[in-house]
């Protein structure tokens, strides 16, 4: 099954630019990169997601490697309440039934 | 607002009694997902649905039911809940096609004893 891997722990400094990294080296032509966070005793919240080209949008920004086998999440300014664990997760495309791949995610501090 | 309202929120019962939790959505999702969540694990799937009457097995369904008889409404049935069913459970659901993100519900933290 295809998977992604992530450090388990990073940390920031309010304000700052957060770099966050994932393989996924066996992705599949149709598969989708998504990310979601978590902060504490919520469910997951979406993020972005992305299949070939570099993603905007007003939380974040994803950039995907040219060959696919692995992507960024760009927080361009953390803040406080951007503290949480993030997901990278494939989501399987076509023939699949959307199926999402989790993996364990990156838990993200966030200094003041 | 749009959302995914799953109830309860928290649940403890003792084993072999049937529980329902329910999940609702206000988007007009086809899709729709229950997850568990555990630690060390992460989120794994236990049943799906692409659609009114059409439901399928996730990665972990043992022990689970689901139905889907209206669009907005995937409840997960427990007929005889055991512990290792103690878990943090998640609905999920989206459009059907792949280019859209997931919307969760809040989370039931479902503790059988």
């Amino acid at each position: 099954d295809a998977k992604t891997t992530q450090p388990n722990s990073m940390e920031s400094n309010e304000e700052e630019p957060v770099h966050l990294p994932c393989n996924h080296s066996t992705i599949s032509g149709t598969d989708y990169i998504h990310w979601y966070r978590q902060l504490p005793s919520q469910g997951p919240e979406y993020v972005i997601h992305g299949l070939t080209s570099n993603v905007n949008n007003r939380m974040a920004s994803l950039a995907i490697a040219e060959d696919r086998k692995s992507s960024t999440l760009i927080l361009h300014r953390a803040t406080l309440r951007d503290a949480a664990v993030y997901y990278c997760i494939l989501g399987l495309g076509a023939g699949n039934n959307r199926k999402l791949i989790w993996g364990l995610g990156t838990s993200l501090a966030v200094n003041p | 607002e749009a959302q995914v309202t799953q109830n309860p929120r928290y649940l403890i019962t003792v084993t072999g009694k049937k529980l329902t939790v329910t999940c609702s959505q206000n988007m007009n999702h086809e899709y729709m997902s229950w997850y568990r969540q555990d630690p060390g694990l992460g989120l794994r799937q236990i049943y799906y649905s692409m659609n009114v009457e059409v439901t399928d097995k996730g990665d972990v369904p043992e022990g689970y039911k689901v139905s889907r008889k209206e669009k907005r409404n995937f409840p997960l049935i427990l007929e005889s809940p055991s512990p290792n069913q103690t878990s943090l459970y998640f609905c999920a659901s989206s459009f059907r096609e792949t280019n859209y993100g997931y919307t969760f519900g809040s989370g039931t933290r479902l503790t059988v004893v």
